[in-house]
């Protein structure tokens, strides 16, 4: 139990488009949701956390005009990164959390989805 | 996060015990410290977490300091399997937020 699937896993935008990269958590419903950056060889920043229903709650430093939040339902949260351009490349990645049916509490990181901007 | 550091990288002998340091030194009282390990492309899976006390479970152990301003990961046998990047990661409490450090590679060698 407890998957958390990334769509696309690699994508390639040329600048000025926009990308959206799906999260969702696929056997249990996850009440929060987060968005990671990672440049290479570097570690993960936390961008953003997500709430079912509500705005999302960015880190200092991320614009919420560039990078598009939507948590619209309980498996499901997208980040949508606006009028990309090459310094936006990089491997996003989304851990969600939420409660098995167990009643066990779970956090689990999704594959990450590398962006590639021309 | 620049306030928990970790070395850039470790090698390891097959079959041999690995000991991954991290410095927290400025973590609160109540910050809960996980371990994640990353391959290349992959997101983070999940070794081992623990508040004060050291922890076992059947990938690693988990040595906390006292003062709770370090921790060590423990791999007891390190196999070629375990070549990643392993990250200590503080979280203040029933946030889930994770607050990465700086990430140790581990090269284990046949």
């Amino acid at each position: 139990g407890a998957v958390v699937s990334q769509h696309p896993s690699w994508v390639i935008c040329k600048s000025g488009t926009s990308v959206k990269i799906e999260c969702r958590s696929l056997d249990f419903q996850a009440t929060t949701m987060f968005w990671y950056r990672q440049f290479p060889k570097q570690s993960l920043m936390l961008m953003a956390t997500s709430n079912e229903g509500s705005k999302a709650t960015y880190e200092q430093g991320v614009e919420k005009d560039k990078f598009l939040i939507n948590h619209a339902s309980l498996t499901l949260s997208t980040l949508t990164v606006t009028s990309a351009h090459p310094e936006d490349s990089s491997f996003y990645i989304c851990s969600a959390t939420g409660r098995l049916t167990s009643g066990a509490n779970v956090l689990t990181f999704g594959a990450g989805s590398r962006l590639t901007v021309l | 996060d620049a306030k928990t550091t970790q070395p850039n990288s470790m090698e390891s002998n097959e079959e041999e015990p690995v000991h991954l340091p991290c410095n927290h030194s400025t973590i609160s009282g109540t910050d809960y410290i996980h371990w994640y390990r990353q391959l290349p492309s992959q997101g983070p899976e999940y070794v081992i977490h623990g508040l004060t006390s050291n922890v076992n479970n059947r990938m690693a152990s988990l040595a906390i300091a006292e003062d709770r301003k370090s921790s060590t990961l423990i791999l007891h046998r390190a196999t070629l399997r375990d070549a990643a990047v392993y990250y200590c990661i503080r979280e203040p409490p029933g946030t889930y937020k994770y607050i990465f450090g700086t990430g140790t590679r581990l090269k284990v060698l046949a």
